[in-house]
């Protein structure tokens, strides 16, 4: 079946401009998680939900990011007024079906989106 | 607080075993991941350990100690198509939580 997608894939934008970043989990997947991965770095945690709800924000880096799941399986990261340290992979990731097959920790990573801020 | 320590990069050679170590400090922990990324692309899993001891996998095998904060991948008859980053991650609560990685380890596989 289908994997995690993201778009879009690249994005460049200008300094102070807002940025809407979209993660399309697996279907059927409760949790989605979001990750921000700097260059030759591993993936920082950003934020997480289950179903619509929001869990942890704890890694959001200030609030001009917000994430949103309205119904439990699109979700979208904003990010206002983009700055230069904003650049970086953003990767989202889901796990978890109800009924699978263990383990179901395992979580299933997006091709992420490389985000430019000039 | 929690640290997660791999070494930046590592070189070996074509058919040769390569053990990439990683060791972590954490006050809860629920298991321990690997995962592979080849440059510009997702990770993808390659294991998850939670209890002591060798889990193997074809080419590839991981091994947790809890005791020491200590993991291991060990991988086998290395292929260049394994030149790729390994990230180290322990989750700390059960069920699907948050992962936190190390920065991940660059193998390159030379001729």
């Amino acid at each position: 079946g289908a994997g995690v997608s993201q778009s879009p894939r690249y994005k460049v934008a200008k300094r102070g401009q807002d940025v809407a970043l979209r993660c399309d989990p697996i279907s059927g997947h409760v949790s989605l998680f979001w990750y921000q991965q700097a260059l030759g770095q591993g993936p920082e945690f950003l934020t997480y939900f289950q179903n619509e709800a929001q869990l942890d924000k704890s890694g959001l880096p200030s609030d001009r990011f917000f994430a949103e799941r309205p119904e439990g399986s699109v979700s979208t990261l904003k990010i206002q007024r983009t700055q230069q340290e904003d650049s970086a992979v953003y990767l989202c990731a889901s796990s978890f079906q109800e009924g699978g097959a263990a383990p179901s920790y395992e979580q299933y990573f997006g091709p992420g989106t490389r985000l430019t801020v000039t | 607080g929690q640290n997660i320590d791999q070494p930046t990069e590592m070189t070996a050679t074509e058919g040769a075993i390569v053990q990439i170590n990683c060791t972590y400090q954490t006050s809860g922990f629920n298991g321990l991941f690997w995962y592979q990324q080849h440059a510009g692309e997702a990770p993808t899993f390659l294991s998850y350990n939670v209890l002591d001891g060798l889990e193997e996998k074809g080419r590839f095998s991981s091994f947790l100690s809890r005791s020491k904060g200590y993991s291991y991948l060990l991988l086998k008859e290395l292929q260049m198509k394994d030149s790729a980053s390994y990230l180290c991650a322990f989750v700390k609560y059960s069920g699907n939580t948050p992962l936190v990685f190390g920065k991940g380890t660059r193998l390159s596989v030379i001729a």
